[in-house]
């Protein structure tokens, strides 16, 4: 079984710039996640969706960062205009409905200059 | 609000020795408590999880984890390191009736050879 696919797995950008990654879950998964994970912390959840739904989407700054999965299985976050505070690592991960065990993808390294 | 805490920022064992990472907890109702590990570039893996029944979880590459109500804890174990297992190693908890996860700062295991 193929795992959560991620891409670019490293990007480098100016402050200002805008920034897109991409997420396919794993196949069958009704629900996904946006974490990120900046150096020395723990990951923090940004968005979930069920299909192609929000269901949490507290923590995401909405000023700059959007999200969408409009077919209910790929995924973008997007970054318009970027900080130097966005460097992090922005982590997918997908979930079974009712299963309560978050599968992640490799992540994408993100480092604002 | 549920948060985890993992008290040492890195844990230094010989290969060979049983390695323990520690976890407290703190919720409001039952909680659900789950160890992943993740190594260098790469995303999270999931170890093992504490939803309800027996107290000692058995989970992959040998790891287990006691759940310990009266002490709020959930260590993880391994009764004999590898110089593999040496890796960031994150405690969660699922937030109320949700499916967030809120993960701890992270312990840093290390084993020599």
């Amino acid at each position: 079984e193929a795992g959560v696919a991620q891409s670019p797995r490293y990007k480098i950008i100016e402050k200002r710039q805008s920034v897109a990654f991409w997420c396919n879950p794993i196949s069958g998964h009704a629900t996904l996640y946006w974490y990120q994970q900046i150096l020395g912390q723990g990951p923090k959840l940004l968005i979930q969706f069920q299909n192609n739904g929000v269901v949490d989407d507290s923590q995401l700054p909405k000023d700059r960062f959007s999200a969408e999965r409009l077919k209910g299985v790929d995924s973008t976050l997007k970054i318009q205009p970027a900080k130097l505070e966005d460097s992090a690592v922005y982590l997918c991960a997908s979930s079974l409905v009712l299963v309560e065990t978050q599968y992640f993808g490799p992540g994408t390294r993100l480092l604002v200059l | 609000a549920q948060s985890v805490a993992q008290p040492e920022d890195q844990v230094n064992v010989a290969e060979g020795n049983p390695l323990t990472v520690k976890c407290t907890y703190s919720v409001s109702g039952n909680p659900y408590l789950f160890w992943y590990v993740q190594y260098p570039n790469r995303g999270l893996q999931f170890l093992l999880k504490y939803i309800t029944g027996d107290n000692l979880v058995k989970g992959s590459y040998g790891f287990e984890a006691e759940f310990n109500k009266s002490q709020t804890s959930f260590h993880l174990k391994k009764p004999s390191a590898l110089v593999s297992d040496s890796a960031l190693y994150f405690c969660a908890v699922r937030e109320g009736n949700t499916d967030k996860l809120i993960f701890g700062t992270g312990t840093r295991l290390q084993v020599f050879p």
